[in-house]
Order: C-alpha cells, then structure tokens, then sequence
C-alpha cells in the first residue's frame, strides 16, 4: 500500500451508490490482503481478505478485486449506506507482517 | 465487540511519567500485536507476539517496552516519552502469525504533555 501520507485521499459517493475505493500495493511477492474500515474513535474493523491465488472475492455488499499484473487492489461497495462513512485501508501481507496504505475517506451523502 | 478491548482509552501523561497500555482478547489467539497510529500516516507495526514470544521489533524506541505474560494479554509500558510519541496505540490479534486477519482493539489516545 501507499506509505507516507500527505492528505487523506476522500471519496464522497450518493446514498444508494457503488463505491469503489483504490489501492496500490507495493510487493509482488504479498500473498494476502485485507480491507479495514475505521470509523471515528475507533480500531479498524475487518471487512474482507483475499489470497494472491485469487481474483475477486464476494461478501456481504462489498467485493475485493485483485491485480497482480499491476499491484492493484480494490474494495467495491454495493448500495452505500451513511454507516459505510469511514476510513478504509487496504493491507499487504509480507512475510507475516501486514503494511497498511494510507487510507481512503469515504464521505455518504444523503 | 471485537473480542479485543484495549484500556485505557485514554492517556494523558507527562513525559517523566511511567504508565502501562493493557490489551487482552477473547478470541483465542495465538499472536499479538502492537501498531501506533499517527495522524496522515499509515498504521506502523511497533511488535509482534507469537505464542507469548517476541518476534518483531520494528525498530521501537526503548522507551515502549512491551510484555506478553500469555496468549491472552499484551502489555506496552511506557517511560520517558516524548512529545512526538503522542499517537493511538492499537493492539489486534490473530490466530496465529501470517496470511490470518488481525482483529483490532479501539485503541488508547496517548498524550504527551
């Protein structure tokens, strides 16, 4: 993911919208990846994983789609609701240890 | 409920203080992690634990000292601080280290005065 950061990057999208949030990784030889949500005051909370074996996972409204060809990754978000109103950070497992992105601000109007 | 809570919350603490962060899960896991969370900077991994034993300092001041008496319970005590260690301290776990989700605690907002 992204290192240093400068300025939360922000996505505002409608109610009722798909929302697709970017992430760039930085390591070929990751092999896993998770998506968090953060809200205010709070610790990140698991949304979804993906294996490097794989190419899209499905959840609950959310979908995680993975490039390897281009070290990409993204986290789509079906129907966003005000509750989908957070932080969202991708995570790049390298040999254990998980290296978070910056981090994407995703703003639900209503 | 994340099955990993984190006390205090909050900290505000002088830089000649001693204070303890707490972490404890119920999930069952094997490993835990310290991560301090500035603001506009990404989540840093400050320790590791696997099975109660240290495998990861990523280059952590002396300053934060951590503990891990068993699988369930995590310590950062803290000396000396400074200004710039001002930050949220998070803890998370997972089943054991490697491709496992981590499950985060809340955090404690420390303060440096």
């Amino acid at each position: 993911g992204e290192s240093v950061g400068l300025h939360l990057p922000t996505l505002s999208v409608q109610e009722g919208d798909n929302s697709i949030i970017n992430c760039a990784y930085s390591n070929s030889a990751s092999d896993y990846f998770i998506w968090y949500k953060q809200e205010s005051g709070k610790g990140p909370q698991f949304i979804i994983d993906i294996r490097s074996n794989m190419d899209k996972r499905q959840g609950q409204r959310v979908t995680v789609l993975l490039n390897k060809t281009v070290k990409h990754l993204s986290l789509q978000i079906a129907a966003t609701q005000p509750g989908d109103s957070a932080v969202y950070f991708c995570a790049e497992n390298i040999g254990g240890k998980l290296i978070f992105g910056q981090g994407t601000e995703l703003s639900v109007k209503p | 409920e994340t099955g990993v809570t984190q006390t205090p919350r909050h900290l505000v603490m002088g830089m000649t203080n001693k204070k303890s962060l707490k972490c404890e899960q119920h999930l069952g896991h094997n490993a835990m992690y310290w991560y301090k969370q500035s603001a506009k900077k990404p989540l840093e991994l400050m320790f590791v634990y696997n099975f109660k034993e240290q495998t990861e300092n990523n280059s952590v001041p002396s300053r934060f000292s951590p503990e891990c008496p068993n699988s369930s319970h995590l310590f950062l005590h803290l000396h000396t601080l400074q200004p710039e260690d001002s930050a949220l301290y998070l803890c998370a776990s997972s089943q054991i280290v490697g491709n496992q989700p981590q499950h985060f605690g809340d955090g404690t907002r420390l303060s440096i005065l």
